[in-house]
């Protein structure tokens, strides 16, 4: 089974531009989120998806980053402008289920290798 | 906000010792995994506890989850350096998972 899917690997750009992310989740997982990795710290969740509607987008700085999830399969994650603090690795994850409270809702993600984002 | 603390940060021992890590917060948690995160790739999900009190085994780790669902253990026996990676521990609740900031683990031959 193929795991979750991400490019680009590495990106660098200056202040002010704009950097777009992709993400393929695995086959059937229903849920996708976007974590922020920065260095030294643990992921800091951006934005969860279930199929195409967004569950929590609560920490996502919605004046510089978006996210979609189109037919609920593969998500796009946008920075604009970037700024010297987004650089981070972003980590996209998938899981089978959420079903809040309720059984499968184990909180068990797969993540992909990342997106290493350095900003100049 | 469910915040979740690991210690300790850093840890640096022999290949062959024993070491503990710890992951507490002051929350309740429905589930809580472990991962292994290697340079350069993305977590690993090695293990999810649920039932407080619950120990798991894989191999050389034995993992435990607090009798109140608030805290864990991660206990590596005989440490090899094929172990040397970021551990990190994620709480689960209401269909959402948070993250502490992991320990770095370094094993030396």
């Amino acid at each position: 089974e193929a795991g979750v899917a991400q490019s680009p690997r590495y990106k660098i750009i200056e202040k002010r531009q704009s950097v777009a992310f992709w993400c393929n989740p695995i086959s059937g997982h229903a849920t996708l989120y976007w974590y922020q990795q920065i260095l030294g710290q643990g992921p800091k969740l951006l934005i969860q998806f279930q199929n195409n509607g967004v569950v929590d987008d609560s920490q996502l700085p919605k004046d510089r980053f978006s996210a979609e999830r189109l037919k609920g399969v593969d998500s796009t994650l946008k920075i604009q402008p970037a700024k010297l603090e987004d650089s981070a690795v972003y980590l996209c994850a998938s899981s089978l289920v959420l079903r809040r409270g309720g059984p499968g809702n184990t909180g068990e993600l797969f993540f992909g290798e990342g997106s290493r984002l350095t900003v100049l | 906000t469910q915040l979740l603390e690991q210690s300790p940060q850093f840890l640096s021992i022999q290949e062959g010792e024993n070491l503990t890590v710890y992951c507490n917060s002051s929350s309740v948690f429905s589930s809580l995994q472990w991962y292994r995160q290697e340079p350069g790739e993305g977590p690993v999900l090695l293990v999810t506890v649920v039932t407080g009190g619950e120990v798991k085994k894989l191999k050389r780790l034995t993992f435990q989850f607090g009798d109140a669902r608030k805290d864990s253990s991660l206990h590596i026996t005989a440490a090899q350096p094929g172990d040397t990676g970021l551990y990190l521990c994620a709480g689960a609740w209401a269909g959402k998972s948070t993250f502490g900031d992991g320990t770095t683990l370094t094993v030396k031959p």
